[in-house]
């Protein structure tokens, strides 16, 4: 597609559930990053693909967040036992490897109950 | 941690310029800055970036001060539809991500 592509673009849940985000980036775009926005904050970084690798997952809040993607293109964010804390808007970007321009998609909103 | 100082909101005429303040007092010599932009209910759109010198493109022009320690984000005929969060970010060379902080929140008045 043209541009960065997330679903669901809404998610309700409840405390507990198991979630997955997924991002669909631009085609050709070998980076893939992952964000998180609570309500009037800037995005937060959660982790960076090159390929299939995770390059960098420094921002991944603890163990029952966990990303990946299998084949260098699409990725999933899979979040585990849910709590109140994770509603927030999650926020997938992509860009050519090396690149200066980060292209984001639109976000899903996550909100757990 | 790439810190940068903006602030939290400005108001704006419609079709005047814009000038947005950032500062980045510890940036090193290797440091991007870029700019980026959030409308509302929309993921954030790349504006703009520079290493030392004043960089134009279609949407704006970006200012960069001779010590680096400062730039501006030139809007130069504000309408509506600019109205959204600015982000100024610092990027170091070896950074592959970006790190947003609060950004300026840009109201344009009709």
């Amino acid at each position: 597609g043209a541009g960065v592509s997330q679903t669901p673009s809404n998610k309700v849940t409840e405390k507990g559930k198991y979630v997955e985000l997924r991002c669909d980036p631009i085609s050709g775009h070998t980076a893939l990053y992952w964000y998180r926005q609570s309500l009037g904050q800037g995005p937060e970084f959660l982790i960076y693909f090159q390929g299939t690798g995770a390059a960098d997952d420094s921002g991944l809040p603890n163990d029952r967040f966990f990303a990946v993607r299998p084949e260098g293109s699409v990725s999933t964010l899979k979040i585990q036992r849910t709590e109140r804390g994770d509603s927030a808007v999650y926020l997938c970007a992509s860009s050519v490897a090396g690149a200066n321009v980060l292209t984001f998609g639109a976000g899903s909103r996550l909100t757990v109950l | 941690d790439a810190k940068t100082t903006q602030p939290n909101s400005m108001e704006s005429n419609e079709e005047e310029p814009v000038h947005l303040p950032c500062n980045h007092s510890t940036i090193s010599g290797t440091d991007y800055i870029h700019w980026y932009r959030q409308l509302p209910s929309q993921g954030p759109e790349y504006v703009i970036h520079g290493l030392t010198s004043n960089v134009n493109n279609r949407m704006a022009s970006l200012a960069i001060a001779e010590d680096r320690k400062s730039s501006t984000l030139i809007l130069h005929r504000a309408t509506l539809r600019d109205a959204a969060v600015y982000y100024c970010i610092r990027r170091s060379g070896s950074a592959r991500q970006l790190t947003f902080g609060s950004g300026t929140q840009l109201t344009v008045l009709p």
